[in-house]
Order: structure tokens, then sequence, then C-alpha cells
């Protein structure tokens, strides 16, 4: 059961433009969100994330966007840069009695940035 | 600060051997959690320890094990090798205690299981 959903493997936005990148969730009970970026032969890093209470967090050219009652999340990257080419993988997360590091992670979607 | 450091990088087995891998977590930091990442899979939860105790426990066969040690470093092994074994394996540290879910990942362990 894929609580996390990411349903674009793969999106390519023109340099400069803003890029949108989705994400569905089905468990109402995550308590925060997040986004991270991967290179190729690296680990992901952090991006940005988002508290279950809130519905918009901005970071520089990074924003999310949370709908809760749709479900869904979004992040936005504006204005593109060739560097923001990667693969993004949303995640979620359930703070519990033990800490919250258990993420449960969608599929990704790779980004190419056109220059 | 040293990140997360992750040993082997690559290695190559055969069905039915085992295999253990090293993380190093950041220093300071007290969880270690252990991910498999294979195409259109995503990212998938194996475990998480914490002060050499496993705290949660993702959807994994026994095959699948690991431990803590009390200097925080972490192993994971994995008997029984199978085919589908064959991922990328990241260790992701964290200070552990209750936050936003940010993890410091290392750059993985990749197995190709022959």
């Amino acid at each position: 059961d894929q609580q996390v959903k990411q349903n674009s493997p793969s999106l390519s936005v023109q340099e400069g433009r803003i890029s949108i990148l989705n994400c569905d969730y089905t468990n109402s009970m995550f308590d925060y969100f997040l986004w991270y970026k991967k290179y190729p032969a690296e680990g992901p890093t952090f991006l940005i994330s988002i508290s279950s209470i809130k519905d918009k967090n901005e970071d520089g050219r990074f924003t999310v966007f949370l709908n809760k009652s749709a479900k869904h999340l979004s992040l936005h990257i504006v204005p593109s840069q060739p560097g923001d080419s990667a693969v993004y993988f949303c995640a979620a997360s359930l703070i519990s009695n033990f800490g919250n590091e258990k993420l449960t992670f969608g599929t990704g979607t790779r980004l190419t940035i056109i220059p | 600060k040293a990140g997360v450091t992750q040993t082997p990088r690559y290695l190559i087995k055969t069905r039915g051997q085992q295999v253990t891998l090293s993380c190093s977590p950041i220093s300071g930091h007290r969880s270690v959690s252990w991910y498999q990442q294979t195409p259109g899979q995503g990212l998938q939860f194996l475990f998480e320890y914490f002060s050499e105790t496993q705290r949660n426990k993702g959807n994994f066969p026994g095959r699948f094990s690991g431990r803590q040690f009390s200097n925080s470093r972490s192993e994971m092994n994995v008997s029984t090798l199978e085919l589908g074994d064959s991922a990328l394996y990241l260790c992701a540290s964290s200070e552990g205690q209750v936050n936003t879910g940010e993890l410091f990942f290392g750059e993985g362990s990749r197995l190709t299981v022959l």
C-alpha cells in the first residue's frame, strides 16, 4: 500500500520557469511532509518541510503547499535553475513516542531543467 | 562535521550469500535509519536504531537485520541473498529527538546480487 504517491516519474521545465512537483498521500495522520532532492551517486538531501498544521512554507526559491482536504502537497521551484535537475522525493512522517525518524517516501520525480 | 559515511560503496554478491553494510553517523547523532532504494519503489524503510535499540521496523523479511553499537555506528546484514535484494542501501542519521523528519543521508552502498 503506497501511502505516499508521486504520479509523475519525470518532468521537464525550461530554465527560469516554475517547476511544480506533486505528491498525494492517503494517511491523514501524517504530522510532517518533506521534500528531498537526490543527485546521482549521492544520498538524498533535505530540501524543505511543512507541518500538517500549516498550508504553506517558503524557503528562498522553494515553496511547499499543503492541501489537507485533498491530501495533496506540491513543491514549487521559482525560478528553475539547471542545478535543480535531480530526482525529488516526497516524504511523510508520523510523530510517535519514539520520535519520527521513520519516513514514508514516494517513488520520486526526475526533474530536468532545460537551459 | 563529517557527514554520514557508508561502506562499502559498491559490492557484488551471489545468491545465497550474506552481506554486511556499515554506517557511521554524523558525530553526536544517536539515531540511525536504513532505507532500501530500488527503481520504481522509491525509498523503503528497513529499520531505525536509537541508543543501540531498534525503535522502528519496516516490512522486510527476517533476512534483513541490523544493530547499533555504543558509538552509534550501525551495521545491517542481509542473509541468504536473493536477486531482488539488488538495490542501493541508504543509511541516514539524526539526533533522534522528535523533529520534523529531517534526516542526513549517506551516499549509499550499492549491492548487486548475481
